[in-house]
């Protein structure tokens, strides 16, 4: 099976510019989870998606939003970008059975920079 | 009661030394702890994950080594190798009733491993 796959690799954008980035799961997997990797901050958990609905939201403003697809594709989106929002923003995706956590695959992340 | 506290922050071993490194939980509902392999401008790969019922589990030259009692958890790399240089991440996820795929993670550690 191919793994997640993230779109676009890499962004610049300027301050209070919004940007959207893409997501496509491993097939078949029907959860998809966006992180946050900074060197201050580490790994922060953003959101997860299943079914089309938001399942879990971390502790961020309300600029950065997501959705998921029909078919498990998902997007986030920031919106008035800040310097502080420069990261790496990793997907993962997961099968979503129901009962215990399961293990997420990481995609290779874009990395947006907001000059 | 969210934290994972990883340590150390980086580690630098022998090519076959047996790099530790541990991290410590607080939450008690916390079921499930990955491990994170990543390498620079990849996304975190997963090298091995455990849940609380078992104290120990080996996937080739990678064991944690799991203490509910003292809410810790540690990885052990056997016979380390130049290429296993990277950082990695533990983690810790609880379920919330519906399967929720939330990872909280530990800070990193940067191993080097010489030849």
């Amino acid at each position: 099976k191919a793994g997640v796959t993230q779109t676009p690799r890499y962004l610049i954008k300027t301050r209070g510019q919004q940007v959207t980035l893409s997501c496509s799961p491993i097939s078949g997997h029907r959860s998809v989870s966006w992180y946050q990797q900074t060197p201050g901050q580490g790994l922060q958990f953003l959101f997860e998606y299943f079914s089309e609905t938001q399942r879990n939201k971390g502790n961020f403003p309300g600029r950065f939003s997501g959705r998921q697809f029909s078919n498990s594709r998902s997007e986030m989106n920031v919106s008035t970008l800040e310097l502080g929002d420069s990261a790496l923003y990793l997907c993962a995706s997961s099968p979503g059975r129901g009962g215990r956590t399961d293990t997420q695959y990481f995609g290779p992340g874009t990395r947006l920079t907001v000059l | 009661q969210q934290q994972v506290k990883q340590s150390p922050q980086s580690l630098i071993v022998q090519k076959g030394g047996i790099p530790i490194i541990n991290c410590a939980y607080e939450n008690t509902a916390f079921d499930y702890f990955p491990w994170y392999q990543q390498f620079p401008g990849k996304g975190p790969a997963l090298l091995i994950a455990i849940r609380p019922d078992v104290s120990e589990k080996k996937e080739g030259r990678f064991t944690i080594s799991f203490n509910k009692s003292a809410k810790q958890f540690s990885l052990h790399i056997m016979d380390s190798q130049p290429g296993d240089s990277a950082t990695y991440f533990c983690a810790a996820s609880k379920n919330y009733g519906g399967a929720t795929n939330k990872l909280i993670f530990g800070t990193g550690t940067l191993l080097a491993v010489q030849p």
